[in-house]
């Protein structure tokens, strides 16, 4: 299996620019997860979706944030405008249905690592 | 309520050492405990977890001790290795269909086994 698979990577942008970032869950995986991390605040999620359909969004720092799954394969996070204070790592994750065989495990990509100068 | 604390914030052990890492929670309707394990540039990774009916798991040099009156569980890591140096985080979540998956992290313990 391939895993979660994000992009870009890596990215530069500057203040008031629009941001998007990309994934693709797990096959067959019935969550996604959209997780921010900083120094100061940890890991934080910022929304997830069950069956492609928006859950819980509490995480969303403000309107600027916002993130659809238009299907079960993909997903995006958009940030517009951005901001400096918006730069970190996002990580996108998976999740099977509960009471599966690997329970509440969820599978991290490996992070889209944003700037915003 | 929702908060998981862990401390400490970082740790530095010897080769062979013991590592523990210690995690606390409010909220008495979580029901799952993982930890999660980082390297540098990379997501976390489930390490090893634990449900409140039993009080210690161990897989290999990783147990997890879990006090369920105290609200309280730990990671050891036995003999460690340079090779375990990364970010640690515990977790918490409930198994209801409503909230399944939804890990409230704490925030990292940073360990560092010296050669």
């Amino acid at each position: 299996d391939a895993g979660v698979i994000q992009s870009p990577r890596h990215e530069v942008t500057e203040m008031g620019q629009e941001v998007t970032l990309r994934c693709k869950p797990i096959s067959g995986h019935d969550y996604l997860f959209w997780y921010r991390q900083t120094m100061m605040r940890g890991l934080e999620l910022l929304i997830y979706f069950n069956n492609n359909v928006p859950i819980d969004d509490s995480g969303m720092p403000e309107d600027r944030f916002s993130a659809k799954m238009p299907n079960a394969s993909f997903s995006t996070l958009k940030i517009q405008p951005s901001e400096p204070r918006d730069s970190a790592v996002y990580f996108c994750a998976s999740s099977p249905l509960p009471g599966g065989p690997s329970g509440n495990t969820i599978y991290f990509g490996e992070g889209s690592w944003l700037t915003v100068v | 309520q929702q908060q998981v604390k862990q401390s400490p914030q970082s740790l530095i052990v010897q080769k062979g050492g013991i590592s523990i890492i210690n995690c606390a929670y409010e909220n008495t309707a979580f029901d799952y405990f993982p930890w999660y394990q980082q390297f540098p540039g990379k997501g976390p990774a489930l390490l090893i977890a634990i449900r409140p009916d039993v009080s210690e798991k161990k897989e290999g040099r990783f147990t997890i001790s879990f006090n369920k009156s105290a609200k309280q569980f730990s990671l050891h890591i036995m003999d460690s290795q340079p090779g375990d140096s990364a970010t640690y985080f515990c977790a918490a979540t409930t198994h209801g269909s409503s909230n399944t998956g939804k890990l409230i992290f704490g925030q990292g313990t940073t360990l560092q086994v010296k050669p």
